[in-house]
């Protein structure tokens, strides 16, 4: 079984420029997180999708993100216009159910952005 | 505000050489407290979940237990290859989708 994948696994990108990262799920899980890590912080939870709808976003930084997930399978993080302060590993994660209930979520490898 | 802190930071064993890692919460409402496994350049691999004071889980050469406001992983006799970045994460009753993650604790055993 395919686990979760991200793309691209790393991004250089001049200040004010714009990113997509992409997140494709393990088959069958509907719900969908994506989670960052800034230089030296914590994992730090951006937002939620169960299917396509959002069901938590309260992590989101800004409005220069913006997450969907059209059809509830893959899902897109843009970042639009990039500020250095951007710069980090972002995760996506997938769960049969919600991480409320057994808190085992499957992430992925990260795609790591670089905001110069 | 619900808080992870985790220590060590980082913690240098000999093969063989049992220790703990600690997790200290501050949480309203405890839904569960998780235990991750890091390796470089990896994501998060998922370990234990604790929902309960008392309560312990096991697996191979670990075993987590929490009490009311701590969390402790014990490592058994490690090999090299339990060495990884160790998270400890918990999930507040009120949110059903954030998982608030500690800085983790960095575990390195020697051969």
């Amino acid at each position: 079984e395919a686990g979760v994948t991200q793309f691209p696994s790393h991004s250089v990108i001049e200040k004010g420029q714009t990113v997509t990262l992409r997140c494709d799920p393990i088959s069958g899980h509907d719900n969908l997180y994506w989670y960052r890590r800034v230089m030296g912080k914590e994992i730090k939870f951006l937002l939620h999708f169960v299917k396509e709808s959002k069901q938590d976003e309260s992590g989101m930084p800004n409005n220069r993100f913006l997450a969907e997930r059209t059809g509830g399978t893959y899902s897109t993080l843009k970042v639009q216009p990039a500020e250095l302060e951007d710069s980090g590993v972002y995760f996506c994660a997938s769960s049969q159910v919600a991480s409320g209930t057994t808190g085992e979520l499957f992430f992925g490898e990260g795609s790591r952005l670089t905001v110069l | 505000e619900d808080q992870v802190t985790q220590s060590p930071e980082a913690l240098r064993l000999q093969e063989g050489e049992s220790s703990s890692l600690n997790c200290s919460y501050t949480v309203s409402g405890l839904r569960g407290l998780f235990w991750y496994r890091q390796d470089p350049g990896k994501g998060p691999e998922f370990l234990f979940t604790l929902y309960s004071a008392g309560e312990e889980k096991e697996k191979e050469r670990l075993k987590a237990t929490l009490t009311k406001k701590e969390s402790f992983l014990h490592i058994t006799a490690p090999k090299p290859e339990d060495s990884a970045t160790y998270l400890c994460a918990v999930q507040a009753g009120s949110s059903a989708s954030k998982i608030i993650f500690g800085s983790g604790t960095r575990l390195s055993i020697r051969p």
